[in-house]
């Protein structure tokens, strides 16, 4: 079966500092993955996806990137961090007919 | 651009009443729908979708969608609510094409009271 690992749980930074997330999944080859952030009180914002290795694509200009080393490693980061960083973080996979899986996410605080 | 709307930010019921959860999208094709619920501090689960066919979904925990392509509506039901069924539930609209992304609603924050 398919599954979905995110790490860290919980995260807190401060200001100024770097930031890497990491999600992995197993049981699937060349799945589509996805970075969204929930912040406080709202909705999911998808803030990048990846269709394959090395292909990154942003849905929003903001202060973090993406990568994908491998097929199902999927990476946020950032190299410095903003206090409007702050959110939880979830990862995701999909593939044509799978339907959507989620990670348990990531909140992280900046102070 | 493709939307969804989900017109209740916070509803509460009483336990063992009826629930409906409203969903509205905006999108150029039949889309994948689905419902996720978020606890809090917790990651999303899926509790039902739609890719085709009967256009009433059973999900897990009694839940059930009916999709009506003529209202754009995917709204979400359960006869009889419990206690746990407290939480955060968000409609989604999967785009087919491309990357397949995953359009969320706004959330409806569902209270219950004993």
């Amino acid at each position: 079966s398919q599954t979905i690992h995110q790490w860290p749980a919980t995260l807190v930074q401060p200001v100024g500092s770097p930031l890497s997330l990491e999600c992995t999944v197993e049981g699937t080859s060349n799945p589509n993955l996805y970075w969204y952030r929930q912040a406080a009180g709202r909705g999911l914002q998808l803030l990048f996806y990846s269709v394959g290795i090395g292909q990154i694509s942003s849905e929003v200009p903001q202060n973090l990137s993406a990568s994908r080393p491998q097929d199902r490693q999927f990476i946020l980061s950032s190299k410095k961090l903003l206090l409007s960083d702050s959110g939880f973080y979830l990862c995701a996979w999909t593939r044509q007919g799978y339907g959507y899986t989620f990670g348990s996410g990531t909140r992280l605080t900046v102070v | 651009a493709q939307s969804v709307t989900q017109p209740d930010i916070h509803i509460t019921v009483s336990e063992g009443a009826s629930l409906e959860l409203r969903c509205n999208y905006s999108y150029g094709a039949t889309p994948y729908l689905f419902w996720y619920v978020q606890s809090p501090g917790q990651g999303l689960q899926l509790l039902l979708k739609y890719f085709s066919g009967d256009t009433l979904v059973q999900g897990i925990k009694g839940f059930e969608a009916e999709f009506k392509r003529s209202q754009s509506s995917f709204n979400l039901r359960k006869p009889s609510v419990h206690w746990s069924d407290a939480a955060e539930y968000f409609c989604a609209v999967g785009l087919i094409q491309g990357a397949q992304k995953l359009v969320f609603g706004q959330g409806t924050r569902l209270t219950i009271n004993p």
